[in-house]
């Protein structure tokens, strides 16, 4: 089966950092780009970031680039997302996306991200 | 960035119903475009893909259509387990952007 688990995510107080990590089975992970997309509370879907297969080929949507970084490992089959500096805006479910040929059909079930003080 | 205006935002229906959502881009996209189902506390569905390819396993009820800048999502004969949101979302370019969701609910 094809999956995708987040975790890592929690409460934290604005300017603070959290690492949220994507386990991906049933497929070869290698072979794909992934993303991060974010939901914020009752609100809709916002793609946060991609990295290529490689590691290479990552873009950033504005509000996030210089504060969060995207990375893997493909000997891990897992994803990354380093977010420094974060924002109460930030808040919001945040899930992993593989990216078929820049179409993003799985999702993961999210990690719930909170900032506040 | 590409600005996607999906309409409308919300929409009651009766179990039977055609139902029609619309998708705008501020350019054209090229049919390079998803459509998303979300339930209440669930990940978002992949329902179609380059405007109106099926991803295998959805119902047929389900249809896409359009190109340029304007595109449709329909449901033929609305049923109970379609309440959900959808979104329309374009991979022309990235960012990749969505609509603001239409929320379907049963009359």
């Amino acid at each position: 089966e094809v999956q995708l688990v987040e975790s890592g995510g929690g409460l934290v107080q604005p300017g603070g950092a959290l690492r949220l990590s994507c386990a991906a089975s049933g497929f070869a992970f290698r072979g794909y780009e992934m993303n991060w997309v974010r939901q914020a509370p009752g609100k809709g879907l916002a793609w946060i970031a991609r990295i290529g297969t490689s590691g290479d080929g990552i873009d950033y949507v504005d509000s996030v680039k210089g504060r969060f970084t995207i990375s893997r490992d493909n000997t891990k089959k897992s994803l990354y997302l380093q977010m420094n500096s974060l924002r109460v805006e930030d808040t919001g479910i945040y899930y992993c996306v593989r990216d078929d040929r820049a179409v993003m059909d799985v999702w993961g079930q999210g990690t719930t991200v909170t900032v506040s003080s | 960035d590409i600005q996607m205006t999906q309409s409308p935002s919300s929409l009651s229906a009766s179990v039977g119903d055609r139902v029609t959502i619309t998708c705008q881009a501020s350019q054209d996209i090229r049919k390079y475009l998803n459509w998303y189902q979300q339930k209440p506390g669930r990940a978002p569905k992949l329902l179609m893909y380059d405007a109106s390819t099926l991803e295998t396993g959805v119902p047929s009820r389900f249809s896409g259509s359009g190109s340029g800048r304007d595109y449709t999502f329909t449901i033929s004969s609305l049923q109970p387990e379609d309440i959900a949101t959808y979104y329309c979302q374009q991979y022309d370019n990235l960012p990749y952007t969505f609509g603001q969701g239409t929320k379907l609910e049963i009359k």
